[in-house]
């Protein structure tokens, strides 16, 4: 089946210790979205990519890039991980640049634990 | 209302109960609502896409409904089985130059056996 995978499910990091997450589709949309859920609140999109072209939030911390080198994977870095980044992550894709009626597709996310 | 709000936060009901629970988001600039369903340890699901004003929609014993008047949407589920445990999270997708879809925290159904 196509879908939105995200390794790992769980991720534990240092403090301050470079982090990556990753997602991969087979859906072959052209975007990619990166979603942060901290416990009881609200996803929040910190960024998406249109095919090649990136679109930051303009609330996301600079502490966060993404990488997208081809349509199929897309990747989270967290530069210098603190301890109020500890989330779970969603990865989401879609057919077009934010359609309204267009639906998402989410992967099963990634929890990070900071220590 | 800036913000999407759902309500309640979490509920437990028993099995074969119907139930409802509430999404409400700002009406200026709206251009659709978005359900989904999001059970522990998959990925959410979507449930329904929303635009006009009155819009129904149903699958199987979930419906929805849509006031863009007033700013609101209801999911309702009828005789709620153990496998409709999960969290419901609706979002809305309001016009303009960055298209996004802005969510709420999510209603968490716990139905038990």
């Amino acid at each position: 089946d196509a879908m939105v995978i995200q390794n790992p499910r769980y991720q534990v990091t240092q403090f301050g210790k470079p982090v990556t997450l990753s997602c991969s589709q087979t859906l072959n949309h052209n975007v990619m979205y990166w979603y942060q859920q901290k416990s009881s609140q609200a996803p929040k999109l910190l960024f998406h990519y249109y095919d090649k072209d990136f679109n930051n939030e303009a609330d996301t911390p600079d502490n966060f890039q993404s990488r997208r080198p081809n349509t199929s994977f897309c990747f989270l870095d967290i530069r210098s991980p603190g301890l109020g980044d500890a989330a779970m992550y969603l990865c989401a894709t879609s057919t077009l640049a934010g359609g309204p009626e267009e639906t998402q597709y989410f992967g099963p996310g990634t929890r990070l634990l900071v220590l | 209302i800036l913000n999407v709000e759902q309500s309640p936060q979490s509920l437990h009901v028993q099995e074969g109960d119907s139930t409802n629970f509430t999404c409400s988001f700002p009406s200026s600039n709206f251009y659709a609502l978005h359900w989904y369903r999001w059970e522990t340890a998959k990925s959410p699901e979507a449930l329904f896409v929303m635009t006009l004003n009155g819009d129904e929609k149903k699958k199987g014993r979930i419906s929805a409904t849509l006031n863009t008047k007033e700013g609101y949407s209801y999911l309702y589920i009828k005789g709620s089985q153990p496998e409709d445990s999960a969290t419901y999270l609706c979002a809305s997708h309001r016009g303009g130059s960055n298209y996004k879809l802005t969510f709420g925290k999510g209603t968490l159904l716990t139905v038990n056996p």
